[in-house]
């Protein structure tokens, strides 16, 4: 089975500029939540989506937005970078209620903003 | 209080010693608490995890601790071997591991021949 797949691995963008990443879960898994990576913050949750409305926010601010098509593939988005948006971004899937409480974490997109 | 303190930041432990990693948390409403293996260039990977019904588990080499009195759980690694370095992550979360999950702020493990 393949795992949780993101494109692309790695940005690079410079302040102002918008960005979307991309995330393909595990097949069967209708859940997908996305993590900012960062030295500083470690692992912080974004938000999550399961059949394609969002169901749980984290604390961030509205320039970071995501939205879950049909297939369960994710985007999210950013909109006007900050240097301080550099970091890993990280999509989880996770199995339908039942099967295993597991998020299967995808390799990242690193995403630079000079 | 959302929040979940790791400790030790970094730890460097012998080839063949026990590797203990701790976390601590405020919330008594988290009931699933994994622990999570991360190695430079990819996403973290489950490594084992708990729930408050049980003092402890074993898988292999691993072991968690829980205490919910004290709410602290830990991971222990017997045997440590090089390939177990890597960064550490304990976590928790509410009604099942299908809720978004709060991570500590990572340990990272060097085993040294």
């Amino acid at each position: 089975k393949a795992g949780v797949t993101q494109t692309p691995r790695y940005l690079i963008k410079t302040r102002g500029q918008q960005v979307t990443l991309s995330c393909s879960p595990i097949s069967g898994h209708r859940s997908v939540s996305w993590y900012q990576q960062t030295p500083g913050q470690g692992l912080q949750f974004l938000f999550e989506y399961f059949s394609e409305t969002q169901r749980n926010k984290g604390n961030f601010p509205g320039r970071f937005s995501g939205r879950q098509f049909s297939n369960s593939r994710s985007e999210m988005n950013v909109s006007t970078l900050e240097l301080g948006d550099s970091a890993l971004y990280l999509c989880a899937s996770s199995p339908p209620p039942g099967w295993d409480d597991t998020q299967y974490f995808g390799p990242g997109t690193r995403l630079t903003v000079l | 209080q959302q929040q979940v303190k790791q400790s030790p930041q970094s730890l460097i432990v012998q080839k063949g010693g026990i590797s203990i990693i701790n976390c601590a948390y405020e919330n008594t409403a988290f009931d699933y608490f994994p622990w999570y293996q991360q190695f430079p260039g990819k996403g973290p990977a489950l490594l084992i995890a708990i729930r408050p019904d049980v003092s402890e588990k074993k898988e292999g080499r691993f072991t968690i601790s829980f205490n919910k009195s004290a709410k602290q759980f830990s991971l222990h690694i017997m045997d440590s071997q090089p390939g177990d370095s890597a960064t550490y992550f304990c976590a928790a979360s509410p009604n099942s591991g299908n809720t978004p999950l709060v991570f500590g702020k990572g340990t990272r493990l060097s085993v040294i021949a």
